[in-house]
C-alpha cells in the first residue's frame, strides 16, 4: 500500500511570511502527527491529530498550527515565518496512538 | 521535567559484532518505547515496539530490552553489518500525551 506523502517536499520562503505543508496518511490511519527536526534539537513533537480532532500538542508558539479533514489528510501553517524555522518538517501517521508510526519523507523548509 | 538521553553521539563497531545502544530517560512513565532507524534525508523507519509490561522484545538479528525500573532501554543488533549504519532514535509514548524523541545515536559499523 502506499507510503506517507507529504508535499511539498521543498520550500523556501523569506521572513515574515506563511507557508501550508500537506500530508496524506496511508489508507486507514486516523492519527497523524507532525514534528520539526533540527540538527540541534533533534525530532520535536508539534502535534497530533486523531478523527479531525487535536489530542496532543507540543511545546512549540501559536505561529504553528494544523488541522486534519474528514479523508484523515493533515496540513500544518506556520505563520510569520522566522529563521529558527527552517528545518525538516516531518508528518507520520498510526492506526492510533502506541502503534508503530509510518514517516513521510519530510519538507525541508529555508527561511531567508 | 521530562527528559531522555541516548547514549553517545557516535559508535563505532566491528562488523559482525553486536553493537548496543541506550535509551535513558527521566520523569516519564512511558507506556510504550519506540526504536526508529534514520537514514540522511529521510524519515524515520519504525524498527519495534515494547510495552511497559514487556521486557523483551526480538525481531530477527534486532532486540530491545525495556527496564521501567531503571528507567532504560537498551537496543541490539547482532552480526551488524555496514547496511545497519544509520541513526536510531529512541522514542518514548505516554499513551495520552505527547509522545518524545531522543536525538538518537549514529552507529558506524566498519568493515
Amino acid at each position: 500500500k502506499a507510503g506517507v506523502t507529504q508535499t511539498p517536499r521543498y520550500l523556501i520562503k523569506t521572513r515574515g511570511q506563511q507557508v501550508t505543508l500537506s500530508c496524506s496518511p496511508i489508507s486507514g490511519h486516523r492519527s497523524v502527527s507532525w514534528y520539526q527536526q533540527t540538527p540541534g534539537q533533534g525530532l520535536q513533537f508539534l502535534f497530533e491529530y486523531f478523527s479531525e480532532t487535536q489530542r496532543n500538542k507540543g511545546n512549540f508558539p501559536g505561529r504553528f498550527s494544523g488541522r486534519q479533514f474528514s479523508n484523515s489528510r493533515s496540513e500544518m501553517n506556520v505563520s510569520t515565518l522566522e529563521l529558527g524555522d527552517s528545518a525538516l518538517y516531518l508528518c507520520a501517521s498510526s492506526i492510533q496512538q502506541g502503534y508503530e508510526q509510518f514517516f513521510g519523507p519530510g519538507t525541508r523548509l529555508t527561511v531567508l | 521535567s521530562q527528559k531522555i538521553e541516548q547514549n553517545s553521539e557516535a559508535l563505532n563497531i566491528q562488523e559482525g559484532k553486536t553493537a548496543t545502544l541506550t535509551c535513558n530517560y527521566t520523569n516519564y512513565s512511558p507506556a510504550y518505547l519506540q526504536w526508529y532507524r534514520q537514514d540522511p534525508g529521510r524519515g524515520p523507519v519504525f524498527l519495534l515496539l515494547i510495552r511497559e509490561n514487556e521486557k523483551e522484545k526480538r525481531k530477527e538479528r534486532l532486540k530491545v530490552t525495556f527496564d521501567t525500573t531503571l528507567k532504560q532501554s537498551l537496543f541490539h543488533i547482532t552480526a551488524s553489518q555496514p547496511a545497519d549504519s544509520a541513526t536510531y532514535l529512541c522514542a518514548l509514548d505516554p499513551r495520552d500525551d505527547k509522545i518524545i524523541f531522543g536525538k538518537g545515536t549514529r552507529l558506524h559499523i566498519l568493515p
